[in-house]
């Protein structure tokens, strides 16, 4: 069954420093999207994609933070200068033409 | 926005009993409701949803119920087993925007830590 993949599943990075998430989605899913799971707490919706640009986005996902599906597979988050309070589990969805959104394994981003 | 309550924070069964999760929503826009499982470590996994054209669904042990009237819809896992034991999330989403370029951010409850003893 096809899975969503994402890499790296762990980065440590130094605050101020930019970092980019990678996700492969699903192969025929034409819907991507980006949530985040702090520690011990519920899962936040950052952002959704469809047909090469940001459908919808929340008040999370600031000037700091962007998307691009750079080629036919690949769909990324960039955090340009990351901040303490980006660390957290940041987890890449897509979804057909259904409505169930499926989740890849998360990064684990460390931000000291 | 939509908000999403989700109750209790912690349920502690049997194993062989039943175990039920509870939310609320906010929206009444919102028409899409899907439950995950989430393991430690491990991603959000979907095990059931439901639309809001339909009142109840099942899927073997489990069953997800939905009132609209009441904005209110609730997991139901029967005969529980140890390998249930996992953190459980509600969520709610509205349906795809007028253009169509969206099936709807999906807004997450607080999660059950649900425990099966054996």
């Amino acid at each position: 069954e096809p899975e969503v993949t994402q890499t790296p599943s762990h980065q440590v990075t130094q605050m101020g420093q930019e970092v980019i998430l990678r996700c492969v989605p699903i192969s025929n899913h034409l819907y991507f999207y980006w949530y985040r799971q702090i520690l011990g707490q519920k899962v936040e919706f950052l952002v959704s994609f469809y047909n090469n640009e940001i459908s919808e986005k929340s008040e999370i996902f600031d000037d700091q933070f962007s998307v691009e599906r750079p080629d036919g597979s690949n769909f990324t988050l960039k955090i340009r200068s990351t901040k303490l309070e980006d660390s957290a589990m940041y987890f890449c969805a897509s979804s057909g033409q259904g409505r169930a959104q499926y989740f890849g394994p998360g990064t684990r981003l460390l931000v000291l | 926005g939509e908000n999403v309550e989700q109750h209790p924070s912690t349920l502690s069964v049997q194993e062989g009993d039943s175990a039920v999760i509870k939310c609320t929503y906010s929206d009444s826009a919102s028409n899409y409701f899907p439950w995950y499982k989430q393991e430690l470590g491990k991603r959000p996994q979907l095990i059931i949803d439901i639309r809001s054209n339909v009142g109840e669904k099942k899927d073997q042990r489990i069953a997800v119920t939905l009132n609209k009237t009441a904005k209110h819809f609730s997991l139901h896992i029967t005969e529980t087993q140890p390998e249930d034991s996992a953190v459980y999330f509600c969520a709610a989403s509205g349906g795809p925007d007028a253009g169509g370029t969206s099936y709807g951010k999906l807004t997450f409850g607080q999660g059950t830590i649900l425990t099966v003893h054996p």
